[in-house]
């Protein structure tokens, strides 16, 4: 089975704090994404990798910023975090770079509260 | 911007009922999945129909898919009590990334 681990379930930081949000998946796969998910709004794609340094802007980059040194692990940054990043957030990976149609993976969340 | 919308929002229904959701997109698109998410949990891929396809079928899981309409829809029959999820549908407008764009979801509760 495909597995995509998001390294911390429940995170509290301070407003202005550096944020790391860790991604880990163990399938090979080329593509990996950062949703962020709000009542009433669904998932928004923050930023998404297709592969190792690779990265493009999603919906909502604004205050963001992602790493992909290597294959398996994606992190996404809020370099100063602040209260309207209060959310949860979501990582994703699937297979085939270049190509579409395929069933994307989810980690479980990362809930994040900014204080 | 939101591609999919899902209607209702909310549904609650008897087990042993049929639930059905809707969904509509704005822009055409390579393929609409289905996707369900037990609360505060990650989604899980449910079912792929591909802008080619009008129909699709997986268990219990019924999709359909109107592209003149811009719309699908997803109807679960013989709902069981651990159906009890929100669903959202997912469209994969462009750019061949997987890149998936998610609707709001609707909550479906079912009652024992």
């Amino acid at each position: 089975d495909v597995k995509v681990t998001q390294s911390s379930r429940y995170l509290v930081k301070r407003t202005g704090e550096k944020v790391f949000l860790e991604c880990v998946q163990d399938m090979d796969h080329e593509n990996m994404f950062w949703y962020r998910q709000d009542p009433g709004l669904g998932l928004r794609l923050i930023y998404f990798s297709y592969d190792v340094k690779m990265k493009e802007k999603g919906d909502i980059p604004e205050g963001y910023s992602v790493s992909r040194e290597k294959k398996e692990r994606f992190s996404l940054i809020l370099e100063s975090a602040s209260t309207n990043q209060t959310s949860m957030y979501l990582c994703a990976s699937s297979l085939g770079q270049g190509a579409s149609g395929n069933t994307i993976y989810f980690g479980e969340g990362s809930w994040l509260t900014v204080v | 911007s939101q591609q999919g919308e899902e209607d209702p929002q909310a549904l609650s229904i008897q087990e042993g009922e049929n639930a059905t959701m809707n969904c509509s997109y704005k822009t055409s698109i390579n393929n609409l999945q289905w996707y369900r998410q037990n609360s505060g949990r990650g989604l899980v891929h449910l079912i792929l129909i591909r802008s080619n396809e009008r129909e699709k079928h997986s268990g219990r899981l019924r999709v359909t898919l109107d592209t003149s309409k811009k719309s699908s829809s997803l109807l679960i029959t013989a709902s069981r009590a651990a159906d009890t999820a929100s669903y959202f549908c997912a469209t994969d407008v462009a750019g061949g990334y997987n890149k998936l764009i998610f609707g709001a979801g609707t909550r479906l509760a079912v009652h024992p």
